[in-house]
C-alpha cells in the first residue's frame, strides 16, 4: 500500500523558511516522479514543484520559483521541499504527491497534508 | 499560467445525471491528453477520480466518466448519490511539465 506522509509545518513569521518532508513507502520511490501540492483555506489546489526520479531535474511553479527547493534523498525515500522567504500567500495545506505510473501525469496518491501558517 | 475554468455550482437529486465543466486553452487542456479529475471532501486529500481524460482509476464507481472537447473538459456524474456530494477540480498537465488546476466545483445533492 502506497503512504506518504508529510512533516515540517507550521506558524512562521514573514521572510521565515521551513522545510517540509514527506516520508513515502508502498513503491519503489526512486522511479516516482514526485510532486508537491498546495492548498490554500477555501481555495483549490495548486501545483508547486515536481522533482524526477533521480533528482535531476525539477521544475516550479512561478509563484514559488527563486523562494522554494525540492529535493529527495532516494536512501531515505523521502521527499523535501524548503521553502524560503514566506509571504502571507504561501499559508496552505502542502501535500506531495505522486501518479499512479511512472509516466503518469496526475496525481493518484496524496498523503495526508501538512499546514503551513504565515502570520506575524 | 490561469486556473482552469470551472463552474462554481452544480446541484442534482439522487439517481440524477451531471455534468461539470472545464475550460483551458490551447496551452493544457487543448493540446494535450493529459486531464484529471479529483474529489474532495472537507478536510480531506483530494482523490483521483479520473485521469488521461476519460480513464477511472481503481476505487473511482464507473458513473463517474469524462470527456474533452477542444479546449474544454467534462466530467459527468450518473445516478447522482449522497456521498457525491463534494467539491471536484479538474487539473491538466501544461507545458513545460507543469500543472493547472481548476477553480473547483461544489456538487450539491438535493
Amino acid at each position: 500500500e502506497v503512504q506518504l506522509l508529510e512533516s515540517g509545518g507550521g506558524l512562521v513569521q514573514p521572510g521565515g523558511s521551513l522545510r517540509l518532508s514527506c516520508a513515502a513507502s508502498g513503491f519503489t520511490f526512486s522511479t516516482y516522479v514526485m510532486r508537491w501540492v498546495r492548498q490554500a483555506p477555501g481555495k483549490g489546489p495548486e501545483w508547486v514543484s515536481s522533482i524526477s526520479g533521480r533528482g535531476g531535474s525539477t521544475y516550479y511553479a512561478d509563484s514559488v520559483k527563486g523562494r522554494f527547493t525540492i529535493s529527495r534523498d532516494n536512501s531515505q525515500n523521502t521527499l523535501y521541499l524548503q521553502i524560503n522567504s514566506l509571504r502571507d500567500e504561501d499559508t496552505a495545506v502542502y501535500y506531495c504527491a505522486k501518479g499512479g505510473d511512472t509516466a503518469a501525469r496526475y496525481f493518484q496518491h496524496w498523503g495526508q497534508g501538512t499546514l503551513v501558517t504565515v502570520s506575524s | 499560467q490561469s486556473a482552469l475554468t470551472q463552474p462554481a455550482s452544480v446541484s442534482g437529486s439522487p439517481g440524477q445525471s451531471i455534468t461539470i465543466s472545464c475550460t483551458g486553452t490551447s496551452s493544457d487542456v487543448g493540446g494535450y491528453t493529459h486531464v484529471s479529475w479529483y474529489q474532495q471532501h472537507p478536510g480531506k486529500a483530494p482523490k483521483l477520480m479520473i485521469f488521461d481524460v476519460s480513464n477511472r482509476p481503481s476505487g473511482a464507481p464507473n458513473r463517474f466518466s469524462g470527456s474533452k472537447s477542444d479546449n474544454t473538459a467534462s466530467l459527468t456524474i450518473s445516478g447522482l448519490q449522497t456521498e457525491d456530494e463534494a467539491d471536484y477540480y479538474c487539473s491538466s498537465y501544461t507545458s513545460s511539465n507543469t500543472y493547472v488546476f481548476g477553480t473547483g466545483t461544489k456538487v450539491s445533492v438535493l
